[in-house]
């Protein structure tokens, strides 16, 4: 079984340009969450949805923002990028509501 | 409320030794308690997790001990190998609130040495 795909692994940016990160869950999952992974700020949930529908959001600008299609696989999207915003984003898939999460390789996000 | 406080920031023991990592919580709304491992380059994987309804499990080399009344829990590594050189997060999750955002700790950068 194929895990979760996040694409691209790598990816350099100018501020103020925006980003679409992409991650195709597990088969058979139906929720998806983001995070963004920082030396100083460590592993921050950034949303999470299931079945299409956001059911969660953690405390960052409107400038993050993402989506699930209908095949579950999501994306999120960075806009007005700032130097702050390099970090390396997780997707997390998990089956269900309330079962394990199982990670990505993650995406490395570089504004430049 | 939200925070898991981890300590320490980083561990060296010696191959065959016990690493002992901790973790704190404030919520007690929190019902679901795991471990992740992440290598260099890598997303976390998911190593143990226990509910607060036992207070120790056990996993080949790796036990989480739970301690309810104090809100504390802690990943014991038995018989250390180089191989589980590597950066390790704690973190909670409110089953019962119908969600699966993980509040990770700061994590703890391990080295194994030889």
């Amino acid at each position: 079984k194929a895990g979760v795909t996040q694409t691209p692994r790598y990816l350099i940016k100018t501020r103020g340009q925006q980003v679409t990160l992409s991650c195709s869950p597990i088969s058979g999952h139906r929720s998806v969450s983001w995070y963004q992974q920082t030396p100083g700020q460590g592993l921050q949930f950034l949303f999470e949805y299931f079945s299409e529908t956001q059911r969660n959001k953690g405390n960052f600008p409107g400038r993050f923002s993402g989506r699930q299609f209908s095949n579950s696989r999501s994306e999120m999207n960075v806009s007005t990028l700032e130097l702050g915003d390099s970090a390396l984003y997780l997707c997390a898939s998990s089956l269900d509501m309330n079962t394990e999460a199982f990670f990505g390789q993650g995406t490395r996000l570089t504004v430049v | 409320q939200q925070q898991v406080k981890q300590s320490p920031q980083s561990l060296i023991v010696q191959k065959g030794g016990i690493s002992i990592i901790n973790c704190a919580y404030e919520n007690t709304a929190f019902d679901y308690f795991p471990w992740y491992q992440q290598f260099p380059g890598k997303g976390p994987a998911l190593l143990i997790a226990i509910r607060p309804d036992v207070s120790e499990k056990k996993e080949g080399r790796f036990t989480i001990s739970f301690n309810k009344s104090a809100k504390q829990f802690s990943l014991h590594i038995m018989d250390s190998q180089p191989g589980d050189s590597a950066t390790y997060f704690c973190a909670a999750l409110n089953y019962g609130g119908a969600t699966n955002k993980l509040i990770f700790g700061t994590g703890t950068l391990l080295a194994v040495q030889p």
